[in-house]
């Protein structure tokens, strides 16, 4: 039972270059939901989206596109990274019956130079 | 911004103590969670109150939820290495449709 995973791990990349950061799931949830993390401010919503097609725009969207083609996957795209783009990424999920807990990848460091 | 704010940031204790750490939210809620979070890994569910209760157990922990200050409380009883971590508390609002998190309490279980 994979659960939710997240790849990369690291990345390591410059300024101004596309990053593409991968989610997949294996429970078919139909939420799902990318987050960054940053010391000071905890946890922010970037994106989510409530089914495949579907997305919505959370806390700090801006630099950031997703795609949700296939219910399992929901990957995250910086278009052009930029230094403040910086962070720990997590994406989750949860059922779409419940409001209630969300489950969480393990997370992607994310550096950009 | 952040809806729901934790108190401390950070908290000491020795193995066998209590850990209590709170959080304060802005807006009406459907229900508050608090998750936990160990180095380097991705968050954990820990226990979820809904805005109808006031308090909850799960083992050693103990939740309390008051709607009128906007406040919850997680306790730690009996604490033990393993528990060093941040804690996270999320609240579901009216939308329902995701959570926001507060910034978080690490706490540190010496042995």
């Amino acid at each position: 039972d994979a659960g939710i995973t997240q790849s990369p791990r690291y990345k390591i990349t410059e300024t101004g270059r596309q990053v593409t950061l991968m989610c997949h799931q294996t429970w078919s949830h139909s939420y799902m939901f990318w987050y960054r993390q940053d010391l000071g401010h905890g946890l922010r919503l970037i994106y989510y989206s409530a089914a495949a097609d579907i997305t919505d725009k959370g806390e700090v969207p801006d630099g950031y596109v997703v795609s949700r083609s296939k219910t399992e996957n929901f990957p995250l795209t910086l278009e052009s990274a930029t230094r403040s783009q910086t962070s720990v990424y997590f994406c989750a999920s949860r059922y779409s019956g419940s409001k209630e807990t969300q489950y969480f990848g393990p997370g992607t460091r994310l550096l950009v130079l | 911004s952040q809806q729901g704010e934790e108190d401390p940031q950070a908290l000491s204790i020795q193995e066998g103590e209590n850990a209590t750490m709170n959080c304060s939210y802005k807006t009406s809620i459907n229900n508050l969670q608090w998750y936990r979070q160990n180095s380097g890994r991705g968050l954990v569910h820990l226990i979820l109150i809904r805005s109808n209760e006031r308090e909850k157990h799960s083992g050693r922990l103990r939740v309390t939820l008051d709607t009128s200050k906007k406040s919850s409380s997680l306790l730690i009883t009996a604490s033990r290495a393993a528990d060093t971590a941040s804690y996270f508390c999320a609240t579901d609002g009216a939308a329902g449709n995701k959570l926001t998190f507060g910034g978080g309490t690490r706490v540190l279980v010496k042995p």
